[in-house]
């Protein structure tokens, strides 16, 4: 089984600041999706096959990586963006989700 | 509009069973594999099971092989999820998903469409 390890587990980011949330595989994967959760509603896909934005999500997010290691950023941050992201392999079975990032706004 | 409403949840006692349903409507409900997945109390997101297009090939971790089964009815737009023995630690909310994605040939979950979440309680 390929596991997942986010980090940080928690952040605070003030509005306009630049934010790096990461993945970490324990073996190579081919690509990474993630998805934003926010309190209160279900989680919506993010990212797809590593970089590619989901529908309706704003520029600022982008995200890279490759084999064992991978991100998402934002390059500015706003209160909108206060939420939970998890990684999620599907490169093999079992597929897996990182135990997440809880970002806030401070 | 996409739409999963899922259906069926509740409180049950440990070893007994459960079944989910997730009525689909807003896209071609064939044309896309189906996935459960779930969110313990304070936890984070754990799939739960997969099911192809054509419902001929399923996927489930450990943690529920042998205990969960999903299915689908194409032609009623319909997910299912059968829980047998169950456990406290499947205590989550369960979402449908619905999704798929392709890399060289490979398919694997993708979850694309979720629906808005049913609640089961594995508690005596």
């Amino acid at each position: 089984e390929i596991v997942l390890t986010q980090s940080p587990t928690t952040m605070a980011a003030y509005p306009g600041e630049k934010v790096t949330l990461t993945c970490r595989a324990s073996s190579s994967v081919s690509y990474m999706h993630w998805y934003q959760h926010r309190s209160g509603t279900s989680p919506k896909l993010w990212i797809y096959e590593t970089s590619t934005l989901a529908s309706g999500v704003p520029d600022r997010f982008s995200g890279s990586g490759s084999g064992t290691s991978y991100s998402l950023t934002i390059n500015s941050m706003e209160t909108e963006d206060a939420a939970t992201y998890y990684c999620q392999q599907g490169s093999s079975d079992p597929f897996t989700f990182g135990s997440g990032t809880k970002l806030e706004i401070k | 509009e996409v739409q999963l409403v899922e259906t069926g949840g509740g409180l049950v006692q440990p070893g007994r069973s459960l079944k989910l349903s997730c009525v689909a409507s807003g896209f071609t409900f064939n044309n896309y594999w189906m996935s459960w997945t779930r969110q313990a109390p304070g936890k984070g997101l754990e799939w739960v099971a997969s099911i192809t297009k054509s419902g001929g090939s399923t996927y489930y971790p450990d943690s529920v092989k042998g205990r969960f089964t999903i299915s689908r009815d194409n032609a009623q737009n319909t997910l299912y999820l059968h829980m047998n023995s169950l456990r406290s630690e499947d205590t989550a909310t369960y979402y449908c998903t619905g999704g798929v994605y392709t890399y060289y040939g490979y398919n694997s979950p993708l979850f694309d469409y979720w629906g808005q979440g049913v609640m089961v309680t594995v508690s005596s």
